[in-house]
């Protein structure tokens, strides 16, 4: 079974400084790791995701995720956070076996608040 | 570009009634999802589909049904609704070759 876990709820950050939302996976075989946005009354959004290659994969927004297989993590960053960062973010796997419907497993969400 | 286009955004239901929630693709993905995403909680996966003609349960599967006639279309059934069916309700949908989901933007439903 495929699992994820975002261990903080909320991220309080100030604007202009570094952010990094946490997330670490549970799959079997080499995992498809992705990040998802969600704004208020609003669908999640795609961030980016990591396949196979460079561990640190580049998105949406100036977001980026570094991949660390030996720690099995995939953790958000983004180097000058914006107010306007302000959203629930979610992580999510599957695992890389062709077929099984490419089912994508959420982590709870964390809660980025960015302040002024 | 619609995308993935949901309907209703917003429903109140009795408990016991039944209702079905409209889910409509125009980017001729195979994959087609519905999760309900509840507080805390994250989204789970309540049913799939590869393909027309062909669906699976996800983790959360009962109290629901679900179609897929056509290759745009996953529509969601609830029958008896029930006060823990209150949430929101993404569809989503994917190709296989990009890995990554489209979500509409939401079904909220409340059963009292």
């Amino acid at each position: 079974a495929q699992s994820v876990a975002q261990p903080e709820d909320q991220v309080n950050v100030a604007e202009g400084n570094p952010l990094t939302v946490k997330c670490t996976y549970s799959v079997s075989g080499n995992p498809y790791l992705f990040w998802y946005v969600q704004y208020p009354n609003r669908g999640l959004q795609f961030l980016l995701k990591y396949i196979t290659g460079d561990n640190l994969v580049k998105g949406s927004y100036g977001f980026e995720a570094e991949f660390n297989k030996s720690q099995t993590s995939f953790h958000l960053k983004k180097p000058s956070a914006l107010v306007s960062d302000s959203a629930l973010y979610f992580c999510a796997v599957r695992d890389g076996v062709t077929g099984g419907g490419n089912k994508l497993t959420f982590g709870t969400g964390t809660q980025l608040k960015v302040e002024l | 570009n619609a995308g993935v286009t949901q309907t209703p955004k917003f429903r109140i239901l009795k408990i016991g009634q039944s209702m079905t929630l409209q889910c409509a693709q125009d980017m001729n993905h195979n994959y087609m999802y519905w999760y309900r995403q509840d507080p805390g909680m994250g989204l789970k996966l309540i049913y799939y589909s590869v393909g027309a003609g062909i669906t699976d349960k996800g983790e959360v599967p009962n109290g629901y049904n679900v179609s897929r006639s056509t290759t745009e279309d996953f529509p969601l059934r609830l029958e008896l609704a029930a006060p823990s069916q209150t949430s929101v309700y993404f569809c989503a949908s994917s190709s296989l070759g990009h890995g990554g989901y489209t979500f509409g933007s939401g079904t909220r439903l409340t059963v009292v």
